[in-house]
């Protein structure tokens, strides 16, 4: 059965600090790995990744996919309050399906 | 606003009613997805159209449930005998492209079966 697993399913941090969100994914016929943003209503996109090995940035947030391994993070440094959301990671099989985890609750204090 | 638009934002229904939601994607996207969002989960396709065309649908979605898109437009899900365990977020998501990044999803309704 396909699946994404994400973790941890919680975090809670100080601002400033440095967090790494883990995705591992099993599913057939994988096409890219993509990293959303939710705070109270729609998921906004943040990355689409394809390749292995190669990282995708914007500002402080990063992440890279391991096809091998079948795993993604998402690292966010030097946090703020505004970092505080539901962060999904969903995997893309044949196309434009996706499969998603369920998220990890990202709680940033100041 | 030229984002997918959603109505209602919420709905509160007692089990066994039928309920209806709308969503508008974005103009000119030609592909159209219904998702559902239980507290806690990561969203869950459920079906989804290529212009008035339904694709797809997902084994979750059970005879209760039906979508249509029937001029390529806007979309309409139907739950039939509502219950208890279809409280959920529904989202829609609209593409012009074929790749999933394209999606765009709305704000969402929030169904409250009581």
């Amino acid at each position: 059965e396909d699946k994404v697993v994400q973790s941890p399913l919680s975090l809670v941090v100080h601002e400033g600090d440095t967090v790494t969100l883990n995705c591992s994914y099993e599913v057939t016929n994988f096409r890219s790995l993509l990293w959303y943003k939710q705070e109270k209503k729609a998921p906004t996109f943040l990355f689409m990744l394809t390749s292995s090995g190669i990282e995708k940035k914007s500002g402080r947030l990063s992440s890279i996919l391991d096809k091998k391994e079948l795993f993604s993070i998402l690292n966010i440094t030097a946090t703020q309050t505004g970092d505080s959301a539901v962060y999904l990671c969903a995997a893309e099989y044949n196309t434009d399906k996706l499969i998603f985890g369920t998220g990890t609750r990202l709680q940033v204090f100041p | 606003d030229t984002g997918v638009s959603q109505n209602p934002r919420h709905k509160i229904t007692k089990r066994g009613q039928n309920v209806t939601f709308r969503c508008d994607p974005i103009s000119e996207h030609n592909r159209l997805y219904w998702y559902r969002q239980t507290l806690g989960q990561g969203p869950e396709f459920l079906t989804y159209f290529q212009n008035e065309a339904q694709l797809e649908k997902s084994r979750l979605l059970s005879d209760r449930f039906s979508a249509e898109r029937p001029k390529g437009s806007f979309s309409t899900l139907e739950i039939q005998r509502t219950e208890q365990g279809d409280s959920a977020m529904y989202l829609c998501a609209s593409s012009l492209g074929r790749d999933a990044y394209e999606q765009y999803f709305g704000p969402g309704t929030r169904l409250t079966v009581t």
